[in-house]
């Protein structure tokens, strides 16, 4: 595997479950983020994740909780979604965290729909 | 607060012209500039980085221009291609802050 990776792809989940999005980045970055990408909107920042600390979050709502358990690996979990938090969550890593402008490398994304 | 703006929003073309995409934003204070592609339900693919003290970079077919006095960048696709359709993304880098997207120009090139 290169680069970043996100599983799963595609996630269909009702509003009562509890799923986790997973991350992986093989570049040996040690920041890490979680952007959301909703229709018609601009991507926006979430989490930030920088040697594992959590430096970053963007007033997201406590139904999302990140982890970090070390620089490679990033999860989102997920838990009593709303149908407007169905979006496209990206993850991306960069060689540090946000001071200095590195250049961030993103995942493919996986795409939450909440019923 | 930095506001990054994409005009067009979107943009239909036929196969072989060349085409200007635009990105403004309202704080000049960056350190870089990037622009993505992305294609229909799928991630970003990073086309050019350009550093707040160069003024272009150039890959294959793409030209990216950055005027930071002006909080301006151009991307410039030379012959267009089918292959070439796409959402276009500029984000910029700030201080102390994550990347800062448009909300990006949606190009069709017609064969």
């Amino acid at each position: 595997e290169t680069g970043v990776t996100q599983t799963p792809r595609h996630l269909v989940m009702g509003m009562t479950n509890k799923k986790s999005l997973k991350c992986e980045q093989h570049l040996g970055h040690n920041a890490m983020y979680w952007y959301k990408q909703s229709a018609k909107k601009p991507l926006e920042l979430m989490f930030v994740y920088n040697f594992k600390e959590q430096t970053e979050n963007n007033s997201v709502p406590s139904r999302f909780s990140p982890e970090c358990p070390n620089s490679s690996h990033l999860f989102l979990h997920l838990h009593t979604l709303q149908p407007e938090d169905s979006a496209l969550y990206l993850c991306a890593s960069s060689p540090k965290g946000l001071a200095g402008g590195f250049e961030q490398f993103f995942g493919p994304g996986t795409r939450l729909t909440v019923l | 607060k930095q506001e990054v703006t994409q005009i067009p929003a979107a943009l239909s073309v036929p196969e072989g012209e060349n085409l200007v995409l635009n990105c403004s934003f309202t704080d000049s204070a960056i350190y870089n500039l990037q622009w993505f592609r992305q294609d229909p339900g799928k991630g970003l693919t990073s086309l050019l980085l350009i550093q707040s003290s160069q003024r272009e970079q150039t890959s294959g077919r793409l030209n990216a221009s950055l005027d930071k006095s002006s909080g301006r960048s151009t991307l410039y696709i030379a012959a267009s291609q089918p292959g070439d359709s796409a959402t276009y993304l500029c984000a910029v880098y700030q201080a102390g802050t994550a990347l800062i997207f448009g909300k990006g120009t949606t190009l069709s090139v017609s064969s």
